[in-house]
């Protein structure tokens, strides 16, 4: 079965503060996929960041970073310096090759609040 | 960046009504899907369309729901006779190949309130 777990509910941090969001998730796939898409109070989705299941480089892009670790199959997610802007729904979400980019599955989300 | 684009924002009806939600994808996308959001819980899957099918659904998507590709532009989400707990936000997506390292291109959503 897969599945993706957001333990976190809701965080709430202090301007300039780092704030980790933290991912776990189930897959019996070999190659799969793990994405986080961020949902600010607009509520629209909007793509974050895809790994692929063969590369657990780690990445950096800006503020954002992504620690993807399979030996316990989570996908963390760090704010450097988070701003007030940075105040959204994170949702980690999986996909794998028996389960297709026809459904991908969501973690519950984590809400995060940075105050000024 | 092209969007996919949502109509309406905000549907209100009484239980029991039917409701079409419409989604016009990424005019080159080919697979599209539909997605609730139950109010502050998690994204969930309804349903994914390919070549005028189905290729997916869950187990939330039963006889009173059914999609469509009217035209070349539009996909629809019908609900045939609401209930309350339809009550949510429903998202359209679309991917260009449905490819499982694809992102899905989101809309904006339809906020659907059943009294």
């Amino acid at each position: 079965a897969q599945k993706v777990t957001q333990a976190q509910t809701e965080i709430s941090v202090v301007e300039k503060e780092d704030v980790t969001l933290d991912c776990v998730y189930e897959t019996r796939d070999t190659t799969y996929y793990l994405f986080w898409y961020k949902q600010p109070p607009s509520g629209e989705l909007v793509f974050l960041i895809r790994r692929n299941s063969f590369d657990e480089q780690n990445e950096i892009s800006g503020r954002y970073s992504w620690n993807f670790q399979k030996s316990t199959s989570s996908f963390n997610f760090t704010i450097t310096a988070s701003q007030v802007v940075d105040s959204a729904v994170y949702f980690c979400a999986l996909s794998g090759l028996n389960t297709g980019g026809f459904k991908t599955i969501f973690g519950a989300g984590t809400r995060l609040f940075v105050k000024a | 960046e092209p969007e996919v684009t949502q109509t309406p924002s905000h549907q209100v009806t009484q239980m029991g009504q039917e409701v079409i939600l419409r989604c016009v994808p990424i005019s080159n996308h080919l697979y599209f899907y539909w997605y609730r959001q139950i109010l502050g819980q998690k994204v969930e899957f309804l349903v994914s369309f390919y070549n005028n099918e189905i290729s997916e659904k869950s187990e939330i998507f039963d006889d009173q729901f059914s999609v469509e590709r009217p035209d070349g532009s539009n996909f629809t989400l019908k609900i045939r006779s609401t209930k309350l707990e339809d009550s949510a936000m429903y998202f359209c997506a679309s991917s260009a190949t449905g490819s499982p390292n694809e992102k899905l291109f989101f809309g904006s959503g339809t906020q659907l309130s059943v009294l």
